[in-house]
This record gives C-alpha cells, sequence and structure tokens, in this order.
C-alpha cells in the first residue's frame, strides 16, 4: 500500500540551528500540505502545494520558515533558526483530489525537539 | 475562516460500551467532514467521512452524523474495545478541490478500558 514518506522521524536540535524535514508523497497525488501538530492539540495547516506552486502558506512564519517543492513531488521544511516554541510534530499528508473534497493520507510525522 | 470546536477532549469508556464525540464548526460552506484516528507515534489515519448532502453515514461500529442547520457533526463507535483507544480529530473544509484545506479540531483522547 502506497505511503507518505516522511524523514527525519527525529530531529533534536539546538535553538538557533537550523533543520530540515522532507516528505515524499504518494505518487500521482498533486496537492501537499504540511502541517504541525504540538502535544494535546490537533494539527495546524503551515503551508499548501498544488504541484510545485503554493496554493496557501499564510499560516507560515515566514521569518524563519520556508518550503518548498520544486518538481512538484517530493518537498522539503526548513526551518531557521529554531526557536524552543517550534518543538512539535511536522505532518506532511497528500491528497488524490485535494483536502476540500477528500481524503488526507498523512506520514508518520517528524518530531521536532529544540534544546 | 473556519473554526471547529471539538468535545470532550478526553473520553473514558468500559469495553463494550458507546463513545460519542462532537464537533461544531463556524463556515456553513463546509462540505466535508472527515474523522481521524491518530495512534500513538503515528499520523492520523481517515476512519469515516460524511459529506453535506448526508445525514448519516455508518461502517461497522462505526457512524457518523451530520446536522448541517446547527453545523455540528458527530462520531459515535459502540461495542468499543481496547483497539479504539487512541486521539480522535474530526475536521472540516475551508474552500473546495484542489485549493481546499482541512480544518482539524482539538482531539479527543479515548480510553476504552477492559
Amino acid at each position: 500500500e502506497a505511503e507518505v514518506a516522511q524523514s527525519p522521524r527525529y530531529k533534536i536540535t539546538e535553538k538557533s540551528q537550523a533543520v530540515a524535514f522532507w516528505c515524499d508523497p504518494i505518487s500521482g497525488h498533486a496537492t501537499l500540505y504540511w502541517y504541525r501538530q504540538i502535544l494535546g492539540q490537533g494539527p495546524e495547516l503551515l503551508v499548501q502545494f498544488q504541484d510545485e506552486s503554493v496554493v496557501d502558506d499564510s499560516q507560515l512564519p515566514k521569518d524563519r520558515f520556508s518550503a518548498e517543492r520544486l518538481k512538484g513531488v517530493d518537498s522539503t521544511l526548513k526551518i531557521q533558526p529554531a526557536e524552543l516554541g517550534d518543538s512539535a510534530m511536522y505532518l506532511c499528508a497528500s491528497a488524490l483530489q485535494g483536502a476540500g473534497t477528500g481524503e488526507l493520507f498523512f506520514g508518520e510525522g517528524s518530531r521536532l525537539t529544540v534544546l | 475562516g473556519e473554526n471547529v470546536e471539538q468535545h470532550p477532549s478526553t473520553l473514558s469508556v468500559q469495553e463494550g460500551d458507546s463513545a460519542v464525540i462532537k464537533c461544531t464548526y463556524s463556515d456553513s460552506a463546509s462540505n466535508y467532514f472527515p474523522w481521524y484516528k491518530q495512534e500513538l507515534g503515528k499520523g492520523p489515519q481517515l476512519i469515516i467521512d460524511i459529506r453535506s448532502n448526508v445525514g448519516e453515514k455508518k461502517d461497522q461500529r462505526i457512524a457518523v452524523t451530520l446536522n448541517k442547520t446547527a453545523k455540528h457533526f458527530s462520531l459515535h463507535i459502540t461495542e468499543t474495545q481496547p483497539e479504539d483507544s487512541a486521539v480522535y480529530f474530526c475536521a472540516a473544509t475551508h474552500g473546495s478541490g484542489n485549493t481546499g484545506k482541512q480544518i482539524f479540531g482539538q482531539g479527543t483522547t479515548l480510553q476504552v478500558k477492559p
């Protein structure tokens, strides 16, 4: 069964360092989403791609966060510099029809701890 | 924008009992309402969904009801089993198609005691 792949699963870093997360969506899924999930809360959308184009990054803290999906397939989310409040699970999801219409398929997430 | 409220935040039931989780949404244009189950250390996984043209949907022990007028929807799990223990999230759509997005509730931690 096709899955959304994410790496690394766990990342521990010190504040002010740079971190990067990678996501490979299910083949054929044009839409890709990065969510942030703080412990005990629901996922919050950071950025949404349609192929290689950003559809919505209104909730992405652009002073320190960046995201790209250069060839419209895999994607990278970067944080520089990391802050203590960035500690969270970063979830990548993809969808065949788009989140407005159907199921999101999530990866297992990348858990970030900032010391 | 869309806002989704979910209650309760925690729910503990005895094995075999029923569990009900409720959500309300704010955007009257929302038309797709999925429910996800998240097990420890994993990403959320869809368990059931409902569209706005349907009032109720059932899949074995799981059912979802939707009241568009009141803008609320509920997840019902009957004959609960220990493996149902997990965090459950409701979501509602904002926008449609490829530009739409899903807004999540805060989650409900369900514990099923043997």
